[in-house]
């Protein structure tokens, strides 16, 4: 198993296009997460999948973006419209379901984004 | 909600010295509490973690203590090394039913030879 993986790792776009990030987890993980990480802050927590059902969005995450798993497997990350704002890096995250033990997670590398 | 707070910001040691990076939880039902180094360029990787019914954990130069009273937990680096240079991030959970792991701000770790 080669980790999670993010492609790609880096998009640069102007403001108003849309773009999408796809992330494909350990393949034994059934837990699926997106954090977005802004320059000198922590991962900060978007949504998560338990196999293809999305089942905690946060606040930071308006209504231009939404995520996806549809076949409980890799998972993807669509901006619409883009803002400045949005520029940052988009980490995915895989987790076992933590039944009995604590809720691991294994980063990939991220996808960072540009919006000019 | 659980928010984690992370001190200093920046730590720059000597080759050899000792680190020390303090962090702080809100949330009492919080009990899994892991660590994470991020390297340039790359995600941020587990390096050790602690739960809430253990004080004290160690593996090799790397510590964390915690005090669940006083809601503090601490990572120690030991006879630091130049490639321990990094941005290390505390983190807060509950580890069995919970989905959120939250950050610290992170700490970014200069080890000058």
């Amino acid at each position: 198993d080669t980790g999670v993986s993010q492609d790609p790792r880096h998009k640069i776009t102007k403001r108003g296009q849309n773009v999408t990030f796809r992330c494909d987890p350990i393949s034994e993980h059934n837990r699926l997460y997106w954090y977005r990480q802004t320059l000198g802050q922590g991962p900060e927590f978007l949504t998560y999948f338990q196999n293809e059902a999305q089942l905690e969005k946060s606040r930071l995450l308006s209504d231009r973006f939404s995520a996806e798993r549809p076949k409980g497997s890799f998972s993807t990350l669509e901006i619409q419209r883009t803002e400045q704002g949005d520029s940052a890096m988009y980490l995915c995250a895989s987790s076992r379901d933590p039944i009995l033990k604590a809720n691991v997670l294994t980063f990939g590398a991220g996808s960072r984004l540009t919006v000019l | 909600g659980e928010n984690v707070e992370q001190h200093p910001s920046t730590l720059s040691v000597q080759e050899g010295d000792s680190a020390v990076i303090k962090c702080t939880y809100s949330d009492s039902a919080s009990n899994y509490f892991p660590w994470y180094k991020q390297e340039l360029g790359k995600g941020p990787q587990l390096i050790i973690d602690i739960r809430s019914n253990v004080g004290e954990k160690k593996d090799q130069r790397i510590a964390v203590t915690l005090n669940k009273t006083a809601k503090h937990f601490s990572l120690h680096i030991t006879e630091t090394q130049p490639e321990d240079s990094a941005v290390y991030f505390c983190a807060a959970s509950i580890s069995t039913g919970g989905f959120k792991t939250i950050f610290g701000a992170g700490t970014r770790l200069f080890v000058k030879a």
